[in-house]
């Protein structure tokens, strides 16, 4: 299964965007790429998702790279709502969900 | 649209007992996957069902199961419980299953005592 890489933990200011990073070097072609967030007790949330091209919502946006061995999440202005451990994951067609969540980063927001 | 619910929220249980945990997906999902969540190993993927079919499976032992009914609500079971089956177990549900987004419910966290 293919794996990601991220930062464990990663800090920034409030109002301020926020760029978080995922390594993904073992993708394959028809990975797409999900975002979710896991704010403190509550079960994960979507953030957004993307296959090649760079993706945008009322959320986030998101940056892949050329070769799709990584990207990055950006959060355009932090607030302290947006404190929550963020996870990169591919998701595979296998028919399927069949997910694999790292560890993730956990990102805090300062006022 | 109501949101993914899972019940019970909270359960005790001694070991080499059993537990079943539901869980309703939003409206029209066919998708249901369960996740669990510990401190030590994070959200791992246990299975997920399409139709009423197991369609993936994760590294789990065979202790844990699951099913699908014909309406899509699910259900997990844990036969011989042990203390380290002792987590938050997530549902989420999808329409299609595929590369669209999953919504997660509240989760069930479960202590072995």
């Amino acid at each position: 299964d293919a794996k990601t890489t991220q930062p464990n933990s990663m800090e920034s200011n409030e109002e301020e965007p926020v760029h978080l990073p995922c390594n993904h070097s073992t993708i394959s072609g028809t990975d797409y790429i999900h975002w979710y967030r896991q704010l403190p007790s509550q079960g994960p949330e979507y953030v957004i998702h993307g296959l090649t091209s760079n993706v945008n919502n009322r959320m986030a946006s998101l940056a892949i790279a050329e070769d799709r061995k990584s990207s990055t999440l950006i959060l355009h202005r932090a607030t302290l709502r947006d404190a929550a451990v963020y996870y990169c994951i591919l998701v595979r067609n296998t028919g399927g969900f069949k997910t694999i969540f790292g560890a993730g980063t956990r990102l805090f927001v300062k006022a | 649209k109501a949101g993914v619910t899972q019940t019970p929220r909270y359960l005790i249980k001694t070991r080499g007992q059993q537990v079943t945990l539901s869980c309703s997906p939003i409206s029209g999902h066919r998708s249901v996957s369960w996740y669990q969540q510990t401190p030590g190993q994070g959200l791992q993927f246990l299975f997920e069902y399409f139709s009423e079919t197991q369609r993936n499976k994760g590294n789990f032992p065979g202790r844990f199961s699951g099913r699908q009914f014909s309406n899509s609500r699910s259900e997990m079971n844990v036969s011989t419980l042990e203390l380290g089956d002792s987590a938050l177990y997530l549902c989420a549900s999808s329409s299609t299953g595929n590369y669209n987004e999953q919504f997660f419910g509240p989760g069930t966290r479960l202590t072995v005592l």
